[in-house]
């Protein structure tokens, strides 16, 4: 299993421009959210999704915007990107959004803003 | 809303020798999940401990052990004989246990602990 693929890795934007950060997990994984990580400021919820179709705004959706179209893909796009939008991200995923069920984690991307 | 609080930015500890790092919750719930997060420099997340609120004992990990005390609202995590490999960002989070709807079954992190361990 490859768990949860986050692409790209890096990348580096000028202000202004928009992109399409990419979410994949093969674990059937009901429940998928997006975390930025920012120096002091721990990990903070952008957006989550509780299966295909459905999606909610988490504690800093300002400039984000995502689907899920279907229950492996949860792509997170930058509409215009900002210097404030410079950060970590991360996707993670859970079999189920409620009870015992622990997260899975991609390994970040690093976005840096111009 | 709940919010997670970690009061010590940085922690220091000797190799072999044992430290603690602290965390606070606030909830009005009852029954919850927190957990312990190690983030080393390759940025990974790993989970290192997980408690569920309705358990009295303390969840144990090898050499990691927690202190729940849930009338304090507090989860301190406690590294026994600590290694140079346990030099990370260490993350408190919490997470409701019951499907309520909006955001409550989501994690709710804190700001983290950068441990150091010299050797």
């Amino acid at each position: 299993n490859a768990g949860v693929t986050q692409t790209p890795k890096f990348q580096v934007l000028k202000t202004g421009q928009s992109m399409t950060l990419q979410c994949a997990q093969d674990m059937n994984h009901e429940y998928m959210s997006w975390y930025r990580q920012d120096p002091g400021m721990g990990l903070r919820l952008i957006h989550y999704s509780v299966g295909a179709g459905i999606t909610d705004q988490g504690e800093v959706p300002n400039g984000y915007n995502v689907s899920r179209s279907t229950t492996e893909d949860f792509p997170l796009r930058l509409l215009s990107a900002a210097p404030s939008q410079t950060s970590v991200y991360f996707c993670a995923s859970s079999y189920s959004w409620s009870g015992d069920y622990g997260y899975t984690f991609g390994s970040g991307t690093r976005l840096t803003v111009v | 809303a709940q919010t997670v609080t970690q009061s010590q930015p940085e922690m220091s500890v000797q190799e072999a020798e044992t430290v603690t790092l602290s965390c606070t919750y606030d909830t009005s719930e009852s029954d919850y999940y927190l957990f312990w997060y190690k983030q080393p420099p390759s940025r990974q997340m790993i989970l290192v401990i997980r408690q569920e609120a309705y358990k009295q004992q303390n969840a144990t990990e090898n050499r990691f052990s927690v202190n729940f005390q849930k009338a304090a609202k507090s989860f301190s995590l406690k590294i026994s004989d600590s290694q140079l490999g346990d030099a990370a960002m260490y993350f408190c989070a919490y997470r409701s246990r019951r499907n309520y709807g909006g955001s409550q079954g989501n994690l709710i992190f804190g700001k983290g602990t950068k441990l150091s361990v010299k050797p």
